[in-house]
């Protein structure tokens, strides 16, 4: 199994413009989570996926946030408009059972 | 919702001496405390878990503990090597069905001094 896969690995863009970070899960995996690690705030969960369904998304910052899951084995996490303050690693995990959590690589996100 | 608190963020160790990193959570519902490894550029990656039904897991040089009544887990880290350098966090989740969202510490970088 090739393990949770997200693109791009490294994404720089302009503020004001609008980001796609995408994620594949592992198959079978039922459960999908973005997470979003910064130095000072740590790992913040923003939203998961139960069965393709979004569950919680009580970690969304606010409106330009957005994050779908069109089937079960892809997801994306878009932002618009984007702004510097957005940098950030920005994590994709899946688990088939709510232990084990599998992350992918991560999309380093800069904002300028 | 849950609050997790992670000890010390720093820690140097001599390689060969053992490493100990603490939690503490707030949920008493909380019942799944697992232990990722961060390397440089990587995601988390799961070394150990512990579930509230017991109170002490190892898996070779790893070790988890889990004080329920105190609402305190630790991972002990025995006869340290320079692999074991990277950032350490520890998780909990409270057994809700439908609830699989971890809360995570704030990390401990783990040093390996050669």
């Amino acid at each position: 199994d090739a393990g949770v896969i997200q693109s791009p690995r490294h994404e720089v863009t302009e503020m004001g413009q609008e980001v796609t970070l995408r994620c594949k899960p592992i198959s079978g995996h039922n459960s999908l989570f973005w997470y979003r690690q910064t130095m000072m705030r740590g790992l913040e969960l923003l939203i998961y996926f139960n069965n393709n369904v979004p569950i919680d998304d009580s970690g969304m910052p606010e409106d330009r946030f957005s994050a779908k899951m069109p089937n079960a084995s892809f997801s994306t996490l878009k932002i618009q408009p984007s702004e510097p303050r957005d940098s950030a690693v920005y994590f994709c995990a899946s688990t088939p059972t709510g232990y084990g959590y599998t992350f992918g690589s991560g999309t380093r996100l800069t904002v300028v | 919702g849950e609050n997790v608190e992670q000890h010390p963020s720093t820690l140097s160790v001599q390689e060969g001496d053992s490493a100990v990193i603490k939690c503490t959570y707030s949920d008493s519902a909380s019942n799944y405390f697992p232990w990722y490894k961060q390397e440089l550029g990587k995601g988390p990656q799961l070394i150990i878990d512990i579930r509230s039904n017991v109170g002490e897991k190892k898996d070779q040089r790893i070790a988890v503990t889990l004080n329920k009544t105190a609402k305190h887990f630790s991972l002990h880290i025995t006869e340290t090597q320079p692999e074991d350098s990277a950032v350490y966090f520890c998780a909990a989740r409270r057994s809700n069905f439908g609830n699989e969202k971890l809360t995570f510490g704030t990390g401990t970088r783990l040093t390996i001094i050669p």
